[in-house]
């Protein structure tokens, strides 16, 4: 099976610019997640949806942070304007439906903000 | 508040050596516990999880992991380490009453020298 799919692998960009991730899950799974991973950390949840509708965004910094599923598919993450502390790897998951199941992980998008 | 700590930011063993990646977690309710590996610019790859059952649970590349409930712990093991094994470990809780939302540690960087 295809795994989960994402573009840019990276992108370079100047504070204040704009930029958009795309993430393609693993076909049929319902929950998707984008996660913010900086240097040295572990993955910090941005937004969690499952199949179109938004579950959790409570991290989501909204003012510049935007996130879509609008066929409850494919994701695009956007920010705009970036600052420095953007600068990051950004990582989508994927679930299927049922709670003993694990994420599955694309290579993420490595993000840098100049 | 669901947490996972991982106290140690870098284990050196020797290949051959058995090795041990520590991780405790707080959660409400029962625990679904998961081990992942991230190799340099890659996402994160699935080892293994603990959703209920033995204590002891295998996964990937002779990975194992040992639950305990007293002391809300799930460390990471393998009998003889590979240099191939060098990369960074994160452990994960999932909240199964709050958005089924995925808790991460701050990861533990392996190093396995030959």
């Amino acid at each position: 099976e295809a795994g989960v799919a994402q573009s840019p692998r990276y992108k370079i960009i100047e504070k204040r610019q704009s930029v958009a991730f795309w993430c393609n899950p693993i076909s049929g799974h319902a929950t998707l997640y984008w996660y913010q991973q900086i240097l040295g950390q572990g993955p910090k949840l941005l937004i969690q949806f499952q199949n179109n509708g938004v579950v959790d965004d409570s991290q989501l910094p909204k003012d510049r942070f935007s996130a879509e599923r609008l066929k409850g598919v494919d994701s695009t993450l956007k920010i705009q304007p970036a600052k420095l502390e953007d600068s990051a790897v950004y990582l989508c998951a994927s679930t299927p439906t049922g709670l003993s199941n694990e994420q599955f992980f694309g290579p993420g998008t490595r993000l840098t903000v100049l | 508040a669901q947490s996972v700590a991982q106290p140690e930011d870098q284990v050196n063993v020797a290949e051959g050596n058995p090795l041990t990646v520590k991780c405790t977690y707080s959660v409400s309710g029962n625990p679904y516990l998961f081990w992942y590996v991230q190799y340099p610019n890659r996402g994160l790859q699935f080892l293994l999880k603990y959703i209920t059952g033995d204590n002891l649970v295998k996964g990937s590349y002779g990975f194992e992991a040992e639950f305990n409930k007293s002391q809300t712990s799930f460390h990471l093991k393998k009998p003889s380490a590979l240099v191939s094994d060098s990369a960074l470990y994160f452990c994960a809780v999932r909240d199964i009453i709050n958005f089924n939302k995925f808790y991460f540690g701050s990861g533990t960087k392996l190093n396995v020298k030959p």
